[in-house]
């Protein structure tokens, strides 16, 4: 399976800020993608990162709180904007094999917004 | 909506015993099944993939599949101590990519 680096590795934010996660891949992959996980929670899709197109967003989530970019088929970025404490999570990247449909997660970025 | 469900637990084994994992779903068009281990603080792991009816053997682990009854189950055999964490179940349909729908996840607590 794929290397998947993401950082920070944790943060602590003050609210109405913003702050960008990155997620970089070993391999080139075609689909990444956006979890989020709340405290005591499972995993919620917030997005799929299409490279050379926009992201395409789960219901709930908006571009405009959750702009992701796709530059190319190693990298991604999720930028979580103007934070709440509500936004206290943690957020995963993944990235998928194709032919089984496994996901594979990164190590996870755990925001805490006071 | 499609949903995955699996009780919370903690569902608690002494070490060496076998631990039953369940979780039902409500697609049933849903053809891929599998099954995350997530320690605390830790992003979750694959440890079983499951796509037909029946059971599937790694080590330890056996998952069950049965279609028709929209079930899906995870056994650990000879529990350890190191098996305590939270499994959780996620499902997808062959034309969802590799979008993967997560139940709430079950935690398993394996005492010595």
């Amino acid at each position: 399976s794929a290397v998947i680096s993401q950082k920070p590795s944790r943060d602590i934010c003050q609210r109405g800020t913003s702050l960008t996660i990155q997620c970089q891949v070993d391999s080139q992959v075609t689909m990444m993608f956006w979890y989020r996980q709340q405290p005591g929670q499972s995993l919620t899709l917030i997005a799929t990162a299409n490279q050379g197109s926009e992201a395409t967003y789960e219901s709930g989530f908006v571009i405009d709180k959750f702009p992701i970019s796709r530059p190319n088929l190693t990298f991604s970025t999720l930028t979580v904007s103007n934070m709440s404490p509500e936004d206290s999570s943690i957020y995963l990247c993944s990235v998928g094999q194709p032919n089984t449909g496994e996901l594979f997660f990164g190590e996870g970025s755990r925001l805490t917004v006071l | 909506q499609k949903e995955v469900e699996q009780n919370s637990g903690p569902l608690s084994v002494p070490e060496g015993a076998i631990a039953s994992l369940n979780c039902t779903y409500s697609d049933r068009v849903s053809q891929s099944f599998f099954w995350y281990r997530q320690y605390s603080g830790k992003s979750p792991e694959l440890i079983m993939s499951i796509y037909s009816n029946g059971d599937k053997e790694d080590g330890r682990f056996t998952a069950q599949l049965n279609k028709a009854s929209q079930y899906v189950s995870l056994l650990i055999r000879d529990s350890q101590p190191s098996d305590s964490a939270t499994y959780l179940c996620a499902v997808n349909e062959n034309n969802a990519g590799n979008m993967l729908t997560f139940g709430g996840g079950t935690r398993l607590m394996v005492k010595p």
